[in-house]
């Protein structure tokens, strides 16, 4: 069985401030792992994924995630906050378990204030 | 490239009566998902087709919801008759094949149930 945990369903920083968004992960099998984002009316979209290989991964708008298999984690950060950053957040794993499932976290709401 | 096309964007609707929603997958996707997203939550699978075979319908509640596929390009989802409880966002989303391919969301549709 897969699950996602996001840690925080909301999260605050100033503009400027590191982004620091967490998610672990169970997975009985070895994981695929997203970060997906989504603006209000919208839907999701990419922001970067593991599958194999390297296990920091960079992204779109200066995100990038880090694959710790030990700590079962894949947490999301940016250096700098931008105001334009202000969305819903998710995490989510795929795997292969009798065919392939991807399971979605309840999503991390992060503010930017000014 | 167009991107996943969903129709309505959002529907009003009284209890019982019936609802469709209807999307279009980028073109050469052979996997196409049906999600509900509830509200402060992440998307949760409905079914998931590979060409026009549903291969996990497991979480769609098969006495009111249906769905189809024709040709293995197009979908459709209805549901009838429609309850209080199935007020959310039905997301549609496609990918070339399941697992280590990211998804591609529609805008979704906001099904409201009065």
């Amino acid at each position: 069985a897969q699950s996602v945990t996001q840690l925080g369903s909301h999260v605050s920083v100033s503009e400027g401030a590191l982004v620091l968004l967490r998610c672990n992960y169970s997975s009985s099998v070895p994981p695929y792992l997203f970060w997906y984002v989504q603006y209000p009316n919208q839907g999701l979209q990419l922001l970067l994924k593991y599958t194999t290989g390297a296990t920091l991964v960079k992204g779109i708008n200066g995100f990038e995630a880090e694959f710790k298999k030990s700590e079962t984690s894949f947490h999301l950060t940016k250096p700098s906050a931008h105001m334009s950053d202000a969305a819903e957040y998710f995490c989510a794993v795929s795997g292969f378990t009798g065919g392939f499932k991807t399971i979605f976290g309840a999503g991390t709401r992060l503010f930017v204030k000014a | 490239e167009a991107g996943v096309v969903q129709s309505p964007r959002y529907k009003i609707i009284e209890k019982k009566q019936p609802v469709a929603f209807w999307c279009n997958p980028i073109s050469g996707h052979n996997t196409l998902y049906w999600y509900r997203q509830n509200l402060g939550q992440g998307p949760e699978l409905l079914i998931r087709y590979e060409n026009e075979e549903a291969v996990d319908d497991s979480q769609l509640p098969k006495d009111r919801f249906s769905a189809e596929r024709l040709k293995g390009v197009d979908s459709t989802l209805k549901i009838q008759p429609a309850e209080l409880g199935d007020s959310a966002v039905y997301l549609c989303a496609s990918s070339p094949l399941a697992g280590r391919d990211e998804q591609f969301f529609g805008p979704g549709t906001r099904l409201t149930v009065l």
